[in-house]
């Protein structure tokens, strides 16, 4: 089983539909990260979490938000989605006690109509 | 702040010839760096870091990469590319101060291999 997974894999919505996009991980790791990817821009960081009670704002989070519900899950919502947030979406894990590599999951194609 | 940049949004070779994907960082100080690999459809998968050990880093898949201080550095190579390394590679960096270790990732570059 993978070390990281994310559901739903696809998704369309409407656009001023509220959505979650959920991340788990069976790594044991302490910190976990919402990315976004575009084609051309990489990928840019939304939020992250260094434990359940440590939630902070990354380069991208207007329009987004995020919740920590246990140490391995983190879960990334649209509150009203909008056609531009139309991207791939990916958690990431990292073990501060490990060291500084990212472990990422297989990402979430969303799609605003 | 850090930042990455990765010369060629597309780059393209013929199997069996050198892949050397180019990748430049400016920070302040030395930091960590690496190379994610990411194939159709799939996340990003960790190739090699450098956390300021020895500088010729191995990988996985045959890739390797050298950190060049006075270059500010840190290009991707395989001596013989493979049809499976056809993928989009990032470079990322991070601070080396314990704790921090928040990636910036550079923009990518698609490797194509022809036959």
């Amino acid at each position: 089983d993978a070390d990281v997974t994310q559901t739903p894999r696809n998704r369309i919505t409407k656009t001023g539909k509220r959505i979650m996009l959920e991340c788990s991980q069976t790594k044991g790791h302490d910190r976990m990260y919402w990315y976004r990817q575009d084609p051309g821009l990489g990928l840019r960081l939304i939020y992250y979490s260094f434990d359940v009670k440590d939630i902070n704002k990354g380069e991208i989070s207007d329009g987004y938000s995020v919740s920590r519900q246990a140490q391995a899950k983190f879960s990334l919502s649209l509150e009203s989605a909008i056609p531009n947030q139309t991207a791939l979406y990916f958690c990431a894990t990292q073990s501060e006690r490990e060291g500084p590599a990212q472990y990422f999951g297989p990402g979430t194609r969303l799609t605003v109509t | 702040a850090q930042s990455v940049t990765q010369l060629g949004s597309h780059v393209s070779v013929s199997e069996g010839a050198l892949v050397l994907l180019r990748c430049n960082y400016s920070s302040s100080v030395p930091p960590y760096l690496f190379w994610y690999v990411q194939y159709p459809n799939q996340g990003l998968q960790l190739l090699l870091k450098y956390t300021s050990a020895a500088t010729l880093v191995k990988g996985i898949n045959g890739f390797e990469a050298e950190f060049k201080k006075s270059e500010t550095s840190f290009h991707l190579t395989k001596p013989s590319a493979h049809m499976s390394d056809a993928a989009e590679y990032f470079c990322a960096v991070s601070p080396s101060g314990a704790g921090s270790y928040q990636l910036t990732f550079g923009k990518g570059t698609k490797l194509s291999v022809i036959p």
